[in-house]
């Protein structure tokens, strides 16, 4: 059965630092693999895509990377703002083109 | 752009009772998904359509569930009977893409509390 695992759960730091969020799945023959970000009451907002091709994608301060070798994806967050508290999901596109969506980190940036 | 518009955004009902949550995706999308969130995990496939075909309901309670994309556009989907356990936040999502996923937007959800 196909999985995708992210840890932690929950993660809270303060205003200013880098982090990584991490995601691991169990497929390595994936189609692609998002992240998204899903704020209190709302519905998800992707935030890049990555390609099997592909090895990272950027937007802004955020980095996504993909390792299929090792079934790992990473999405790094530049200078933490308090406005980036959400959960982040990620969620990969097996060969029979369906999604797998690991539960989610909830993340809070402290003033 | 216009995104895709859920509705209603919150629903109260008794168990037993029926429910209907309508979605417009994006134009021009023609993939459209529905997805039962409950608190805590994530997003769980319900019903895949491309166009107006079904592409995977597999996971879909067919017993109290159906759902339909009339003229490949708007979709509704229905709960009759209710239980508790449909507690949960209804997401409508469409993508571009008719092979593979592509970039998926969603809607705001519609989240139901059955009582």
């Amino acid at each position: 059965k196909q999985e995708v695992t992210q840890i932690p759960a929950a993660l809270s730091v303060p205003e200013g630092e880098n982090l990584v969020l991490n995601c691991s799945f169990t497929d390595s023959a994936i189609y692609n693999l998002q992240w998204f970000r899903q704020d209190p009451g709302k519905g998800l907002t992707s935030l890049l895509l990555i390609q099997s091709s592909q090895r990272e994608q950027t937007s802004g301060r955020l980095n996504a990377s993909l390792d299929k070798s090792s079934g790992r994806s990473t999405l790094y967050i530049a200078a933490s703002q308090p406005g980036d508290s959400a959960t982040y999901l990620c969620a990969f596109e097996d060969s029979n083109y369906q999604l797998i969506w690991g539960a989610g980190t909830k993340l809070i940036i402290k003033p | 752009e216009a995104g895709v518009a859920q509705s209603p955004r919150y629903k109260i009902i008794e168990k037993r009772q029926s429910v209907a949550f309508w979605c417009n995706p994006i134009s021009g999308h023609a993939t459209l998904y529905w997805y039962q969130q409950i608190l805590g995990q994530g997003p769980k496939l319900l019903i895949q359509f491309q166009n107006n075909g079904v592409v995977d309901d597999s996971q879909l309670p067919k017993d109290r569930f159906s759902a339909e994309r009339l003229k490949g556009v708007d979709s509704t989907l229905k709960i009759q009977p209710a239980k508790l356990e449909d507690s949960a936040v209804y997401l409508c999502a469409s993508s571009w893409g008719a092979g593979g996923t592509g970039e998926l937007f969603f809607g705001e959800g519609s989240r139901l509390t059955v009582l």
